[in-house]
């Protein structure tokens, strides 16, 4: 069992960035990858992107790119998901989920609010 | 990008009735890399199916999941009160991986 647990809720204002953290513990396998998904108010699950935690690497969706950092610290079990020149379309709910093909285990989500 | 459609948007039934959901997605999914999310009100989506027809680790054997290509069902063979919620089909075969708008099943 995997269990994820990410940063509180956040308020921003449009132009800004906000940095969402996502910790993971328990039986996690030596090699594996978090992926981010978000979901606007009353929509469905869109998919950010991906970071492979053993190396680093990411992958995101070209929707995001330019505008999306994961990066993650390897000693803290952190994984971070960066989104930068916020707007209201960018309200939503932020999810990290283990795994970058199926997502067995999810993370509780993270409001984050866009507003003036 | 493939694009999955799931029909019917929202699907209302009786505990005990059998649920027919489906995704039918734009460009064959390879290998069958489909998965089915359950996602109830104020909770993370939680994984059901993956391969297509595979059931997660502790989803009870009325859930079942079946499809290949282009087309792909769940099937809850008969409805408990706890499977009335919003089900999402993913594909992760091809990037960007992506999921379906969803069906709603309603208690009727």
């Amino acid at each position: 069992q995997v269990q994820l647990v990410q940063s509180g809720a956040e308020v921003k204002k449009p132009g800004a960035s906000v940095r969402v953290s996502c910790k993971v513990s328990g039986d996690t396998a030596i090699s594996y990858g978090i992926t981010w998904v978000r979901q606007g108010p009353g929509q469905g699950l869109e998919c950010m992107g991906w970071i492979s935690v053993y190396q680093g690497s990411t992958k995101y969706a070209q929707k995001f790119q330019g505008r999306v950092t994961m990066t993650r610290d390897t000693p803290t079990s952190m994984t971070y998901m960066e989104l930068r020149s916020l707007t209201s379309d960018d309200t939503a709910v932020y999810y990290c989920a283990y795994g970058v093909d199926q997502l067995l285990f999810w993370g509780q989500g993270t409001p984050v609010t866009v507003s003036s | 990008e493939i694009v999955l459609t799931q029909s019917p948007g929202t699907l209302s039934l009786s505990p005990g009735d059998r649920a027919t959901l489906s995704c039918k997605a734009s460009q064959s999914v390879y290998n069958s890399y489909l998965a089915w999310y359950q996602q109830k009100p104020g909770q993370a989506p939680r994984l059901v199916i993956y391969g297509a027809s595979n059931r997660a680790t502790g989803i009870p054997d009325r859930f079942s999941g079946s499809g290949s290509g282009t087309d792909f069902t769940l099937t809850i063979s008969r409805l408990e009160p706890e499977d009335f919620a919003v089900y999402y089909c993913q594909q992760y075969g091809s990037s960007p991986h992506t999921f379906g708008g969803g069906t709603k099943v309603e208690i009727k």
